[in-house]
C-alpha cells in the first residue's frame, strides 16, 4: 500500500514571496504519478500539477513547480510570487501507474492549509 | 471544460435514516469515486467505479454502499446514519489519470 506524508499542516507567506510545501511518499511501485491538488475556500478541489515518475524533468506549471526527488521519494511544491488567490489547502497525491480497473485511484496526503498575507 | 455536479451543498439528515448522495458527470469518464473529507486526515475513499454497475471498496467502505446505473450517474448510499458519518463527501470522476471534482456535500447527522 502507498502513503503519502504532508509535515506542514499550516502555513503563512507574505503575498509575493516563494513558498514550498512538502511531500514524501512511500511506494514499492518503479512508476507512477505524483499531483497537486489546491482546495480553495470555496471548497472545488482542482488540479495544480502533475508529475510522471518515469520523467526526470520536474513539472512546472506557470508560478507552480515541483522538485521530484525519486530516489529520496519526495515531491514538494514551489510557489513562486505569490498571490492571495493562492490561499487554501494543497494535498499532494499519487497514482500507481499501469491501465488495471482501479489504476486512476488517488492516495492523498493530509493537506497543508497555507495562507498567503497581504 | 470537465462538469461534476453534486446534488447537495449542505445536508442534514437523523441517525437511522438512509441517505443518498447523487453524483452526475458530463465528460463521458470511465471512473468516479467517492472520498470523504476529514481534518487532519485528508481525503479517504469510500467506493469507486469503473464502468456501469460495476463497484470496488476503497479503504473505508464500512457503512456505505454505491450504485452506478449509468455511465454519467455516481450515487453514494448511507444505509443507517450514523453521526460518525458527520463529514465532508467529494465526487470524483476521471480520464487518462487526471481526476475532476465536485463541490462537495457537507453531511450533518444528527
Amino acid at each position: 500500500a502507498q502513503t503519502v506524508t504532508q509535515s506542514q499542516p499550516e502555513m503563512s507567506v507574505q503575498e509575493a514571496e516563494t513558498v514550498t510545501l512538502s511531500c514524501t511518499y512511500d511506494t514499492s511501485e518503479n512508476n507512477y504519478y505524483l499531483f497537486w491538488y489546491k482546495q480553495p475556500p470555496s471548497r472545488q478541489m482542482i488540479l495544480v500539477i502533475r508529475q510522471e515518475a518515469y520523467k526526470q524533468q520536474n513539472a512546472t506549471e506557470n508560478r507552480f513547480s515541483v522538485n521530484f526527488q525519486k530516489a529520496a521519494k519526495s515531491f514538494s511544491l514551489k510557489i513562486s510570487d505569490s498571490q492571495l488567490g493562492d490561499t487554501a489547502m494543497y494535498f499532494c497525491a499519487f497514482m500507481k501507474h499501469g491501465t488495471n480497473f482501479g489504476n486512476e485511484k488517488l492516495t492523498f496526503g493530509t493537506g497543508t492549509r497555507l495562507t498567503i498575507i497581504p | 471544460d470537465v462538469k461534476v455536479t453534486q446534488s447537495s451543498r449542505y445536508l442534514v439528515k437523523r441517525t437511522g435514516e438512509k441517505v443518498f448522495l447523487e453524483c452526475v458527470q458530463d465528460m463521458d469518464h470511465e471512473n468516479m469515486f467517492w472520498y470523504r473529507q476529514d481534518p487532519g486526515l485528508g481525503l479517504r475513499l469510500i467506493y469507486f467505479s469503473y464502468d456501469v454497475k460495476m463497484k470496488e471498496k476503497g479503504d473505508i467502505p464500512e457503512g456505505y454502499s454505491v450504485s452506478r446505473e449509468k455511465k454519467e450517474r455516481f450515487s453514494l448510499i448511507l444505509e443507517s446514519a450514523s453521526t460518525n458519518q458527520t463529514s465532508m463527501y467529494l465526487c470524483a470522476s476521471s480520464l487518462s489519470k487526471s481526476q475532476h471534482f465536485g463541490d462537495g456535500t457537507r453531511l450533518s447527522i444528527l
